[in-house]
């Protein structure tokens, strides 16, 4: 079975710019979760959809952030403009319906996006 | 707010040693994560805990949570290279969102 994908694996762009990340998750999980890590700092989470619904956004940093689910399968995390501080690695997560007491639930992560912005 | 002190932040071994890597959290958490990281690799889910006293050990790892302390450790034993990676720990917040500590890079020398 194919783990969580992401695209591309490392993305060097200009302030001003915008980047578009894609995640595949893993076939048929309806959680899917975009963390980024800055240098130095600790994951955040960034979003939550089921499906192709926002499920829980408040990690998003502002509004340059715009993330996509349509059909309910890979994700899209677009960046525009792109700031400095953006920079980092972008990882995506994937998990089953969440079950009351099961690990089934458990967040499969992708390889990450390294994000570099001059 | 949860928050995630994961220490040390930094760990140099010998192989054949045994340590421990803590993960203090600070709010009730019905869930705990470990996670293991090698370098420009995903993050590995290792172990998930998700009760008081839950103990988990795969090859020479061990972890174990106790709740009332809101202490998680993860417990290294004989260690070997192949073990030298990032090590997080990542507590679930009543919105199911991971807070994650900051990691501990661990390498481990033959």
């Amino acid at each position: 079975e194919a783990g969580v994908t992401q695209f591309p694996s490392h993305s060097v762009i200009e302030k001003g710019q915008t980047v578009t990340l894609r995640c595949d998750p893993i076939s048929g999980h309806d959680n899917l979760y975009w963390y980024r890590r800055v240098m130095g700092k600790e994951i955040k989470f960034l979003l939550h959809f089921v499906k192709e619904s926002k499920q829980d956004e408040s990690g998003m940093p502002n509004n340059r952030f715009l993330a996509e689910r349509t059909g309910g399968t890979y994700s899209t995390l677009k960046v525009q403009p792109a700031e400095l501080e953006d920079s980092g690695v972008y990882f995506c997560a994937s998990s089953q319906e969440r079950t009351s007491g099961s690990s089934t639930d458990t967040q499969y992560f992708g390889p990450g996006t390294r994000l570099t912005v001059l | 707010e949860l928050k995630v002190e994961q220490n040390p932040l930094f760990l140099s071994m010998q192989e054949g040693k045994n340590y421990t890597i803590y993960c203090n959290y600070s709010t009730t958490s019905d869930r705990l994560y470990w996670y293991r990281q090698d370098p420009g690799k995903s993050l590995e889910s290792l172990f998930v805990l998700l009760s008081n006293g839950a103990v988990k050990q795969e090859g020479r790892l061990m972890a174990s949570l106790d709740t009332k302390a809101r202490l998680s450790t993860l417990h290294i034993t004989a260690a070997v290279h192949d073990l030298s990676a990032t090590y997080f720990c990542a507590v679930e917040d009543s919105n199911y969102q991971l807070i994650w500590g900051a990691g501990t890079k661990l390498i481990i020398k033959p």
